[in-house]
Formats: C-alpha cells, sequence, structure tokens
C-alpha cells in the first residue's frame, strides 16, 4: 500500500511566521504535489514536482514555495504566513502505472493549518 | 465553462437505493479519468479509475461517455457507510497533473 505522511495534522500559527509543511511518500513516486482545499472552492494545485529539485508553479502558487531535495521528500514553504493561508492542505504523490499510463494520485492525511 | 463540472449535491438517499453522479470534463484531450472518495475532514482516497469499457468494482460501477464528454459513477444498494463526497478527476492526454471536479456530495440515511 502506498503511503504519504504529512509532518502534522493540525497546526497554528501567527501572522508573519514562517510556516513549513513536510510530506514524505514511501512508494518511490516521481511526482509529487501540493493543493490546497476550502470549502466550496475544492482542490487548488500549488505546486507540483516531476524529480528531485525540479518544481512547477500549481495554480496558485503566490505566498508559497516548494523543495524537493529527495525523492520521497516535498516540503512547502509558507514564508510569512496570512490569515488567507488558513486551509487544509494536501500533499499527494503518483507514478505512471499500467499500459495507458494512468497517474492515481495517492494523498496524505492532510495538515489543517491555522493561521492567527 | 469550468474544466471539471460536477453537481454538488448533496443527493439525500435511502439505504438500498441506486445513485449515480456524473462528471462532465471541458477537454476533448482527456485521456485518464478517476472517482475519489473522500470522507468529512480526511483526505480523497482513490475510488476507482475509468476506463474506455466501463468498469465494475462491487456495487460501483463507473462509465465514460467520450462523445458527450462525461464520466459517471452508479453505486447500487447504497450503505450507510457509503456517505462522503465524490470528486471525479480527469487528466489532459500523456499529463500527470490531475484537474479535479469540486465534488458531490452524498448522504445515504436509514
Amino acid at each position: 500500500d502506498v503511503k504519504v505522511t504529512q509532518s502534522s495534522r493540525y497546526l497554528v500559527k501567527r501572522t508573519g511566521e514562517k510556516v513549513f509543511l513536510e510530506c514524505v511518500q514511501d512508494m518511490d513516486h516521481e511526482n509529487m504535489f501540493w493543493y490546497r482545499q476550502d470549502p466550496g472552492l475544492g482542490l487548488r494545485l500549488i505546486y507540483f514536482s516531476y524529480d528531485v529539485k525540479m518544481k512547477e508553479k500549481g495554480d496558485i502558487p503566490e505566498g508559497y514555495s516548494v523543495s524537493r531535495e529527495k525523492k520521497e521528500r516535498f516540503s512547502l514553504i509558507l514564508e510569512s504566513a496570512s490569515t488567507n493561508q488558513t486551509s487544509m492542505y494536501l500533499c499527494a504523490s503518483s507514478s505512471p502505472s499500467g499500459p495507458i499510463p494512468l497517474y492515481e494520485q495517492y494523498f496524505g492525511p492532510g495538515t489543517r493549518l491555522t493561521v492567527t | 465553462r469550468k474544466e471539471v463540472e460536477q453537481d454538488p449535491g448533496p443527493f439525500n438517499v435511502p439505504e438500498g437505493a441506486t445513485v449515480a453522479f456524473n462528471c462532465t470534463y471541458s477537454n476533448s484531450a482527456s485521456q485518464s479519468f478517476f472517482w475519489y472518495r473522500q470522507d468529512c475532514r480526511k483526505e480523497p482516497k482513490l475510488l476507482m479509475s475509468v476506463y474506455s469499457s466501463g468498469n465494475e468494482d462491487g456495487r460501483f460501477t463507473a462509465q465514460l461517455n467520450r462523445a458527450s464528454q462525461y464520466i459517471s459513477l452508479l453505486i447500487r444498494d447504497s450503505k450507510l457507510s457509503d456517505s462522503a463526497t465524490y470528486l471525479c478527476a480527469v487528466n489532459k492526454g500523456g499529463s500527470y497533473i490531475p484537474t479535479f471536479g469540486r465534488g458531490t456530495s452524498l448522504i445515504v440515511h436509514p
């Protein structure tokens, strides 16, 4: 079974703090993703990575950065947390499978971040 | 038009009912299709990939209609434990990046 873990389930930070969210997957997947999920807005892609040290902006990268120094680990950084970054943050990983190929996503349990 | 659209619901059905959701997509180059299930305050989990010929897994059946650009999920004999939000996801051809719908909420009541 694919396992994706995230460093914290709940986090409370103050405005202006630097925040690190860590994600680790144990299935040697090439692709890793960071999303945020807010009520009524669904899943929104922040950043993704297809290889070590490679990163690409998703739909809402402003205010965030990422780091992928090892294949299994993908970190999301909030340089200066703001209240509008209060959200559920979900990490996911994927790898091609099957002849098509399919890229089924496997999610971590999420980090519920509150910025006060 | 949004890339991937779902009726948010909620769909309120009694136990034992059959319920179906659709998910429409706008990009005709889409190649891979998925259904995920998300329980309240939990992460999405893959329910099933959707194949061109349709596929079935127990009480769940997924279908793809390329001509009309939608996928469907049929749940037979609904259980209380099927209550969740069902997200569809669509990948463009050759892409590993999915576009998710906002989800359809299902509530199964006794």
